[in-house]
């Protein structure tokens, strides 16, 4: 099983600052790579697929980005509704997993 | 619009069975996979099981296999979870998703279905 690694656990930013979150894997997931965001009660929302590629109606200030086995997702200026937990997930091998998730709060 | 609504969901004691429903609309049901995808209360997300577009081919995560079986009708657009010998460890909300359509990532969740397994 491909073990997906989040950090940091609890990211504190301001609005209007960047926000960089990492998700490591313990092996190659060849770009298989999701992220998703879930807000309080609700269910999860695709961001990005590919590593890189942002879904639907996702807004430019999210971007991801790939080196080997770490991936990261950057938001370039934390709006008042990018408050939330943020997972990234491995489609690569079976079965597939989760990172633990980054909450991202208001500092 | 894609909407996936999730039915079925309760308390239930150790060791007995449940079975969810996910009925699905706004999209041609038949031309994709589905996954189950549950959360723990205050945890975070564990991938479940998903099943093929036309039900032939199913993938389970290691917790539930042997316990849980995923199947679809496509005649009703209606994707299932029936969980047997549940578990406490069961207890969580569970999703279902759209899949991307390459046995891939989630495009589209349902709001889920809570379970609670509780003497």
């Amino acid at each position: 099983e491909i073990v997906m690694t989040q950090s940091p656990a609890t990211l504190s930013v301001s609005p209007g600052e960047r926000a960089t979150l990492s998700c490591r894997a313990t092996q190659s997931v060849n770009n298989n790579l999701a992220w998703y965001q879930q807000k309080p009660g609700q269910a999860p929302r695709l961001l990005i697929s590919g590593a890189s590629t942002r879904a639907t109606g996702v807004p430019a200030r999210f971007s991801g980005s790939e080196s080997g086995t770490e991936f990261t997702l950057t938001i370039s200026s934390l709006q008042s509704e990018d408050f939330a937990v943020y997972f990234c997930q491995q489609y690569y091998n079976w079965p597939r997993t989760f990172g633990q998730g980054t909450k991202v709060e208001i500092k | 619009q894609v909407q996936l609504v999730e039915s079925g969901g309760g308390v239930v004691q150790p060791g007995r069975s449940l079975r969810l429903s996910c009925a699905a609309s706004g999209f041609t049901f038949s031309n994709y996979a589905m996954h189950w995808v549950r959360q723990a209360p205050g945890k975070g997300l564990e991938w479940v099981a998903v099943i093929s577009y036309d039900g032939t081919n199913e993938y389970y995560g290691d917790s539930v296999k042997g316990r849980f079986t995923i199947s679809r009708d496509n005649s009703k657009n209606t994707l299932y979870v029936q969980m047997n010998s549940l578990r406490a460890e069961d207890t969580a909300v569970y999703y279902c998703a759209r899949d991307n359509g390459h046995f891939g990532f989630c495009d589209y969740w349902g709001q889920g279905a809570l379970v609670t397994v509780s003497a």
